[in-house]
């Protein structure tokens, strides 16, 4: 049973150029989240999808960061123009129904994004 | 809106004691909340969760408390093992679709 699946794991980019980080969901789950973690710090909700649907942003940056979830193939968090500071592990977690319900929340295993 | 914080950034204990990591909440509104474990360079890793109807969690050595009158939680870790070695979040719900972290506990387990 294939838990949430990120890639790449390890991403390293030049300040200026664009980031692509994938999650294919658990199977049966169809409710997808964005987390970051700053070294040492805990994580920081970025954004909720559903398929075809953002449901809520309100962690996103409001520039040069976008996520999406289409009706086919995984979640796609992308982050244009990288910065130094945006240097961080991504991760994505799914649910099999929304989170008011209380579902547990999986996570994989991140992907580490690092901008020179 | 929610802040979530945990007691002390790190926790050394000898192999076999039990292990107490405790957590602070804001939001008294908050009514689900989650334990998780994270080992270096890997995911949260789900351990245990409450919901606010409930005061007291048993999973495999491992116990959730939850005191809603003073918005407290800890985690329980019975005869703790190196393998426990990890940080440790507690995660609040804070909103429809929102999960606020703690900034995390090392627990740091020697033979």
């Amino acid at each position: 049973n294939a838990g949430v699946m990120q890639n790449p794991r390890h991403l390293v980019r030049r300040r200026g150029q664009e980031a692509r980080l994938r999650c294919s969901p658990m199977k049966g789950h169809s409710h997808v989240y964005w987390y970051r973690q700053l070294p040492e710090e805990g994580l920081k909700f970025m954004v909720y999808l559903q398929k075809e649907n953002i449901i809520d942003e309100s962690g996103m940056p409001k520039e040069r960061f976008s996520a999406e979830f289409p009706k086919e193939g995984p979640s796609i968090l992308r982050i244009q123009q990288v910065v130094r500071g945006d240097s961080a592990a991504y991760f994505c977690a799914s649910s099999p129904t929304g989170p008011d319900s209380g579902n547990t929340i999986y996570f994989g295993e991140g992907s580490w994004l690092t901008v020179v | 809106g929610e802040s979530v914080g945990l007691h002390l950034p790190t926790l050394s204990v000898q192999e076999g004691d039990n292990s107490i990591i405790n957590c602070a909440y804001s939001n008294s509104a908050s009514d689900y909340f989650i334990w998780y474990k994270q080992e270096s360079g890997k995911g949260p890793q789900f351990i245990i969760d409450i919901r606010s109807n409930m005061d007291k969690r048993q999973g495999q050595r491992v116990t959730v408390l939850l005191n809603k009158t003073v918005k407290h939680l800890s985690l329980q870790i019975a005869a703790t093992q190196p393998g426990d070695s990890a940080v440790y979040f507690c995660a609040v719900n804070s909103g429809y679709s929102t999960l606020t972290f703690g900034k995390g506990t090392m627990l740091l387990v020697s033979p």
